[in-house]
């Protein structure tokens, strides 16, 4: 069975530019949850799915991030135009049941670098 | 809030050393804890877990007690190996569950020399 897969592995760009990250959750989970560590800090939530609904987006920082999930399979992150501070490793995770945080499978992370 | 500190890294050992990981929280009632660690190029993987008061968690030779009375999940292992190589997130989650409660540590890299 495929885990979650999230593309690209590293993204860098300059500040201003528009950057739209990938994520393939597990077949068949209705729950994708996208999380962020910038600067070796905590690792924090942006936002939860339910198939194709937002769930849950109150860690979203602010209005340059957009969160889609067309369809209820793979979602997309974009941030539009990036900043400095957005520059960290951004997770995705899914999960079939939204009652167990020992259920979640994480992707292995986009890292991202904002010059 | 509920919040999470572990101690910085990076954590250097020599093969066969012990290893302590310090976490200590501070959150309302009884939450589950968590370890998850996240090896070189992969994703996050849930280690050990527990669950109520004085339950020890283990897993690939790692455990951690569920402290209440210090309200510590400390991260341990007897001897590590090379393999072991990774960084650690001490984690944890409120009773009424739900991922988006998930709070995490900073993470801890251990490195482990031959």
């Amino acid at each position: 069975e495929a885990g979650v897969t999230q593309f690209p592995s590293h993204s860098v760009i300059e500040k201003g530019q528009t950057v739209t990250l990938r994520c393939d959750p597990i077949s068949g989970h209705d729950n994708l949850y996208w999380y962020r560590r910038v600067m070796g800090k905590e690792i924090k939530f942006l936002l939860h799915f339910v198939k194709e609904s937002k769930q849950d987006e109150s860690g979203m920082p602010n209005n340059r991030f957009l969160a889609e999930r067309t369809g209820g399979t793979y979602s997309t992150l974009k941030v539009q135009p990036a900043e400095l501070e957005d520059s960290g490793v951004y997770f995705c995770a899914s999960s079939q049941e939204d009652s167990l945080a020992e259920k979640l499978f994480f992707g292995s992370g986009t890292q991202l670098s904002v010059l | 809030g509920d919040s999470v500190t572990q101690m910085e890294g990076p954590v250097t050992l020599s093969e066969e050393a012990f290893l302590t990981i310090n976490c200590t929280y501070t959150a309302t009632g009884y939450p589950s804890l968590f370890w998850y660690v996240q090896y070189p190029g992969e994703g996050l993987q849930l280690l050990l877990k527990a669950t109520k008061a004085d339950d020890k968690g283990s897993n690939k030779g790692f455990e951690a007690t569920y402290r209440k009375e210090t309200t510590s999940f400390h991260l341990e292992k007897g001897s590590v190996q090379v393999s072991d190589s990774a960084v650690y997130f001490c984690a944890l989650s409120p009773p009424s569950g739900g991922y988006q409660k998930v709070t995490f540590g900073t993470g801890t890299k251990l490195q482990v020399i031959p």
